[in-house]
Order: C-alpha cells, then structure tokens, then sequence
C-alpha cells in the first residue's frame, strides 16, 4: 500500500499571507496526486491535482508542487482568504493497476484569521 | 455533474443492531468507495468496488461488509455495530482516473 504523511495538522495564518501544507508519500510508484478541501459541514471536493510527468501545477491562488526525488508534494495558497478556512487532504493512490485507491493524510486544519 | 447521494445524513443506531448505509451514484462508474473519517485520523479507507458483485478490502473492513448487486449502488454494513464504529462515512466514486466525488456523508451514532 502507500502511506502518506501530513503536516502541519494545523495551520493559523493572517488574511492575506501564504499558506503551505506538506506532504510525504512513500511509494516511489506513485504518479497522481490530489488536494480535497473539505469546508465544516460539507463533503470534500478536489481543488487541485498534479501528476507525476510535472513539476508544478496552477491554478489562481492555489499551487501544488512535486518532488518525486525526494517523495513529497506540498498545497500552496497565496493572498490568503477567510473562504479558505477548511481542513485540506492530500492523497496518493495505492501501488496496482486500475484499483484507483487513494491513501489520504490525516488532514491540516486551515484557519484564516481576518 | 456526477451526484453521489447517501441516503441518511444523520443516524442513530443501538450497539449490536445491524445497520445498512446507502450510496447512490447517477453516473455509470465502475469504482466507489466507501470511507470514514474520525477527527485526527483522516479519510480511511474500508472498502471499495470495482464492479458490480465485485469488493475489496480496504485499510480498517473488521466489522463491517458491503454489497454491490447493481453499478449505481454501494452499501456498507455493520453486521453488529459496536460504539467504536460511531464516525462519519463517506462514500466516493470516480470521476476520472482518480477524482473523487464524495457524497455529503452519514454521521452515524451508535448508542
């Protein structure tokens, strides 16, 4: 399987500011990456992914960067929100073939303070 | 839009009762699956499908089962349930490779 570790479980930053969020995967395999932010009260949903044949990938305010060397990929967002206030997965897919698995972290709680 | 409907949004059940929770997907996906998520622990996986009458286990599937008799619907069991198993389940089915569509989520209470 894969295991995949996220830091930090929380995360205060002042409108505005920048936030990152970590993550390490352990299957060198791995080639698809996804962010879920999962807003109080509601199901998570995909902000953004990257797969493995790039380095960097974005989308306005939010950027997700890859380092297979080193097996970890890290959520950045820039001009900080309160709308951004949530709790943010990251997940890598299990090793096999078509089983389309995804292993998540254990989540980093977000609070922007206005 | 893919729509991934879970048929209770709250529950409350009694250790030991047999309890079924439903998940209904409008798009023809071969893979759903079914999550919980606990405070500090994340998304865990317990099972997933692949097709119809097809399942396989997941990280954390003591204690519960599921059944996939038609492509659009995905149930997890608790054949006894037990108050280590009151959490929040969510069910998920993909709209490409890997992107998930999670449905809104069953906060189950076991009493």
């Amino acid at each position: 399987g894969e295991n995949v570790e996220q830091h930090p479980s929380t995360l205060s930053v002042q409108e505005g500011d920048s936030a990152v969020i970590k993550c390490t995967y352990s299957d060198s395999a791995s080639n698809y990456f996804p962010w879920y932010k999962q807003e109080l009260g509601k199901r998570p949903q995909l902000i953004i992914d990257i797969r493995s044949n790039v380095g960097e990938k974005k989308d306005q305010r939010i950027a997700v960067t890859l380092n297979k060397t080193a097996k970890h990929f890290s959520l950045h967002i820039t001009e900080t929100q309160p709308e951004d206030s949530a709790v943010y997965f990251c997940a890598a897919p299990y090793s096999g073939a078509g089983s389309y698995q995804l292993t998540f972290g254990k989540g980093t709680k977000l609070s922007v303070i206005p | 839009d893919v729509k991934v409907t879970q048929s209770s949004r709250y529950l409350v059940k009694r250790t030991g009762e047999k309890v079924f929770l439903e998940c209904v997907q409008d798009m023809d996906h071969e893979n759903m699956f079914w999550y919980r998520q606990d405070p500090g622990l994340g998304l865990r996986l317990i099972y997933f499908s692949y097709d119809v009458k097809m399942k396989e286990k997941g990280d954390i599937p003591e204690g519960y089962s599921v059944s996939r008799e038609k492509k659009e619907r995905f149930s997890l069991i608790l054949e006894s349930a037990s108050t280590n198993q009151t959490s929040m389940y969510l069910c998920a089915t993909t709209t490409g490779q890997y992107g998930y569509t999670f449905g809104s989520g069953t906060r189950l209470t076991v009493v």
